[in-house]
Parts: C-alpha cells; sequence; structure tokens
C-alpha cells in the first residue's frame, strides 16, 4: 500500500519569501514521487519528479524538492515566492514494483502569496 | 508539444442522465488514466488502459464503463447521472515504461 500526507492544507507567504510546503510518503517498495500544481479551474501540470536518480529534484519554475529516506519526506521549496505561484499543490507517489501505475495522492496545499 | 486533449470542457447533465467523455492521449503514448476530482478534493483514479485492454481499476461506480480504442483515444461513459457525479474528470497518458502522468485540462461535469 502506498499513501502521501501533506502536513499542511494551507500555507501563506508573502510574495520574495522562501516556500515550503511539507510531504511525507508511505510506500511498500521504491516510490516514484511527484509534485504537480493545480491552478483555479486548470488542470494539473507536473512540477518535478524524483525516481532515484539523485535526492535534489529541480523542477520548473524555480522549485526543487529533496527526497530524505530516512524521514520518508519529499518537501517542495523555492527560494522566492511570486504572486503566479498561488495555487493547489499537491504530493503524489506511485510504486512501479507494485505494478499499479495509478497515482496516489495527497489532499492537496494551498498557497496563498500576499503581496 | 502536444499536450492530452478532452473534450467537453464542460458539460452539464441531468439527473438519471448518461454522459460521454472523451480524451485524446500525447502522441505516441500508449496508456491512458482517468481520475475523479470532486468539489475541494484531491484527485481519485478511476480506471487505466493500456493497448486497449482495462490494466487497472480504482474507485470507478459500475454506472461507468470506459474503453480506449486503437488510436489509443478513450472515451468515459456514465450513465444513471447522479449529483455526486459532478466533478472535474480528468485523464492522463503516459508510455508504458514510464510512470510520468501527463495530465489533460479536465472536464468539469455539472449534474442538475
Amino acid at each position: 500500500a502506498q499513501s502521501v500526507t501533506q502536513l499542511d492544507s494551507h500555507v501563506s507567504v508573502s510574495e520574495g519569501t522562501p516556500v515550503l510546503l511539507r510531504c511525507n510518503y508511505s510506500s511498500s517498495y521504491s516510490p516514484s514521487l511527484f509534485w504537480y500544481v493545480q491552478h483555479p479551474n486548470k488542470g494539473l501540470q507536473l512540477l518535478l519528479k524524483y525516481t532515484s536518480a539523485a535526492t535534489l529534484v529541480k523542477g520548473i519554475n524555480g522549485f526543487e524538492a529533496e527526497f530524505k529516506k530516512s524521514e520518508t519526506s519529499f518537501h517542495l521549496t523555492k527560494p522566492s515566492a511570486h504572486m503566479s505561484d498561488a495555487a493547489e499543490y499537491f504530493c503524489v507517489v506511485t510504486s512501479w514494483d507494485t505494478g499499479r501505475r495509478a497515482l496516489t495522492f495527497g489532499s492537496g496545499t494551498r498557497l496563498q502569496v500576499q503581496p | 508539444a502536444a499536450g492530452v486533449i478532452q473534450s467537453p470542457r464542460h458539460l452539464i447533465k441531468e439527473k438519471r442522465e448518461t454522459a460521454t467523455l472523451k480524451c485524446y492521449p500525447i502522441p505516441r503514448h500508449d496508456t491512458v488514466y482517468w481520475y475523479q476530482q470532486g468539489p475541494g478534493q484531491d484527485p481519485q483514479f478511476l480506471i487505466s488502459f493500456y493497448e486497449k485492454m482495462q490494466s487497472d481499476k480504482g474507485s470507478i461506480p459500475d454506472r461507468f464503463s470506459a474503453q480506449q480504442f486503437s488510436d489509443y483515444h478513450s472515451e468515459l461513459n456514465m450513465s444513471s447521472l447522479e449529483l455526486g457525479d459532478s466533478a472535474l474528470y480528468f485523464c492522463a497518458s503516459s508510455r508504458r515504461e514510464s510512470d510520468t502522468q501527463y495530465f489533460g485540462p479536465g472536464t468539469r461535469l455539472t449534474v442538475l
């Protein structure tokens, strides 16, 4: 079984300050982990993906995430928030070894960016 | 780059009616997934297809069915619609050997 827990349902930051969105995962096998972003009334856009090649993963729009196996975490960060980053962010896991490629989503974190 | 195409983008139906949602995957992607996202919810996996065969099944109601055609596009058929079926329905596609799924813009279904 696999699951994802996003530790904050809402995060509010000021423009130009760092962003931290927290995610913990549970998986019986070596997981693949993703962050997707969903802007209001829009589809899901892939931000970045971890698949064991490197623990620090760089994504689009200045986001990056670090895989920490000992902490079963995959937190998303950005050094400086921009107004356009305001959106819903989903941490997602899938496990190649289970043969099930369906994605399991976390409950989402709504990022608010204040001017 | 070409993306996943879904049609229609918006659909309004009455209770007990039927609806058909269509999904056109990214070229050369052979696997299609369907997800349902209720208001304020995270997306829930419904069903997936690989090479026109169902490959995995999630929380899809018996009133729903889906198939993948020879050109790899997929259709989600929904019958006896209920108010609770109102949601955003996403299609995603991937190549079989990859676990990265690319999502379409979604179809917003409203059941009145």
